[in-house]
């Protein structure tokens, strides 16, 4: 099993552009999420996804996408990308059937963004 | 949004020190407090996750507890190793929504 994986691991982008961080899992998770991490801010949530068909939104949403047409796939998209969104993600996911917070997360490797 | 604060932001113990660290959550609608080890460069890993008041767990050197009536959760890690070194992040779920609100982490650096 691949677990969680994220595309691509770095990426350099010009204010204005576009671009879709790919979050996949292999583990029939039922939950998702994206979480951002700067500096001395710890991890904090922009969107979740209880299962195919279902998103919400965390704590810093504005300027993010996201959709879930199947089970395993949760990309994030950036609109209009701008230098606050100089960060690395993370996708997290967990299997939580029943339990769901009680699940334990699943962590991609990170895709570190930097936009200029 | 649940706000879950941890201390010290930061610590450097001396290799076979004993240490701890406080996770603080909002006990309103508490579901469960997750502990993950997150190493540089590498992706966090799970060590604990807790749900009910009064609860422990141990793995190896490392312990936590947790009073959910107070709203704190302790990590404690006995005779500290250098391999230690790690940021160790808390979180909190509210709710059965699967949503984990993470704290800012504690940075532990272990001397030699």
């Amino acid at each position: 099993n691949a677990g969680v994986t994220q595309t691509p691991k770095f990426q350099v982008l010009k204010t204005g552009q576009s671009m879709t961080l790919q979050c996949a899992q292999d583990m029939n998770h039922e939950y998702m999420s994206w979480y951002r991490q700067d500096p001395g801010m710890g991890l904090r949530l922009i969107h979740y996804s209880v299962g195919a068909g279902i998103t919400d939104q965390g704590e810093v949403p504005n300027g993010y996408n996201v959709s879930r047409s199947t089970t395993e796939d949760f990309p994030l998209r950036l609109l209009s990308a701008a230098p606050s969104q100089t960060s690395v993600y993370f996708c997290a996911s967990s299997y939580s059937r029943v339990l769901r917070g009680a699940s334990v997360y699943t962590f991609g490797s990170g895709t570190r963004l930097t936009v200029v | 949004i649940l706000n879950v604060e941890q201390s010290p932001q930061s610590l450097h113990v001396q290799e076979g020190d004993s240490t701890n660290f406080t996770c603080s959550f909002p006990s309103s609608n508490f579901y469960a407090l997750h502990w993950y080890r997150w190493e540089t460069a590498k992706s966090p890993e799970a060590l604990f996750v807790m749900t009910l008041n009064g609860d422990e767990k141990k793995k190896g050197r490392i312990s936590a507890t947790l009073n959910t009536k107070e709203g704190y959760s302790y990590l404690y890690i006995k005779g500290s190793q250098p391999e230690d070194s790690a940021t160790y992040l808390c979180a909190s779920s509210s709710g059965n929504t699967g949503k984990l609100i993470f704290g800012q982490g504690t940075t532990l650096q272990v001397k030699p």
